[in-house]
């Protein structure tokens, strides 16, 4: 069957760095998709990586291992509003996006 | 912000009970989803439309069904509603599909239905 893994729940401090981690077991690969969703609100899109490597924007990097099915996001220099949950989605070989659970992140002053 | 509305935003209905939800969309986008979201699962896929009159199945589609006769608006019906359809139901939209690369959703800020 088709996985995505990531932690549930993580915690760090204002103005530290912190690395959410998510493995992924699909039928075929054809993207890799971060969101980001506030408690009770929308996700909303934060990147997305389809070639091995590093993609930066400002404070949040993600960076993607095809061969290893590993992807990561990086957040930088965190704030309390990046308290949120983060959702790795994989879009497979019949371009199905499959979605893990969430990592929930807690910022604590 | 992208103009996708849900309603109603908070429904509680008894078993049995019909329910349809809302989605309407003021950007003209031809893709449209309907996910739920619960509690240690990932967002999953009800159905979804590639244009009007065109609706698929997802990964979840038995006791739901979709209606799409114009683009901006997109309707799930729960036919007869049970206690496992309790979720947060998010409706999505796409400009491009799916097999046209970096395929980026828009949610809607989601429609808590509680089934009694």
């Amino acid at each position: 069957g088709q996985n995505i893994d990531q932690p549930t729940e993580m915690t760090a401090t204002e103005g530290a760095i912190v690395q959410i981690n998510c493995t992924y077991q699909t039928s075929g690969f054809n993207g890799l998709f971060w969101y980001q969703q506030h408690a009770g609100e929308a996700p909303t899109f934060l990147s997305y990586n389809v070639l091995d490597g590093l993609e930066e924007k400002g404070r949040f990097s993600s960076f993607l291992s095809r061969s290893k099915g590993y992807s990561y996001l990086l957040l930088k220099e965190l704030q309390m509003k990046d308290s949120a949950s983060y959702l790795c989605a994989v879009m497979d070989s019949n371009y199905q996006l499959i979605w893990g659970a969430g990592t929930k992140l807690i910022i604590k002053p | 912000d992208a103009g996708i509305t849900q309603s109603p935003r908070h429904k509680v209905t008894e078993t049995g009970t019909p329910v349809t939800l809302r989605c309407h969309q003021t950007e003209n986008h031809r893709y449209m989803y309907w996910y739920r979201q619960d509690p240690g699962h990932g967002l999953r896929l009800i159905h979804y439309s590639y244009g009007v009159k065109d609706t698929d199945k997802g990964e979840v589609s038995d006791g739901y069904s979709v209606s799409r006769s114009k683009t901006e608006d997109f309707l799930l019906t729960l036919e007869s509603a049970t206690s496992s359809q309790t979720s947060v139901y998010f409706c999505a939209i796409s400009e491009l599909g799916s097999s046209s690369g970096a395929n980026v959703l828009t949610f809607g800020a989601g429609s808590r239905l509680t089934v009694l």
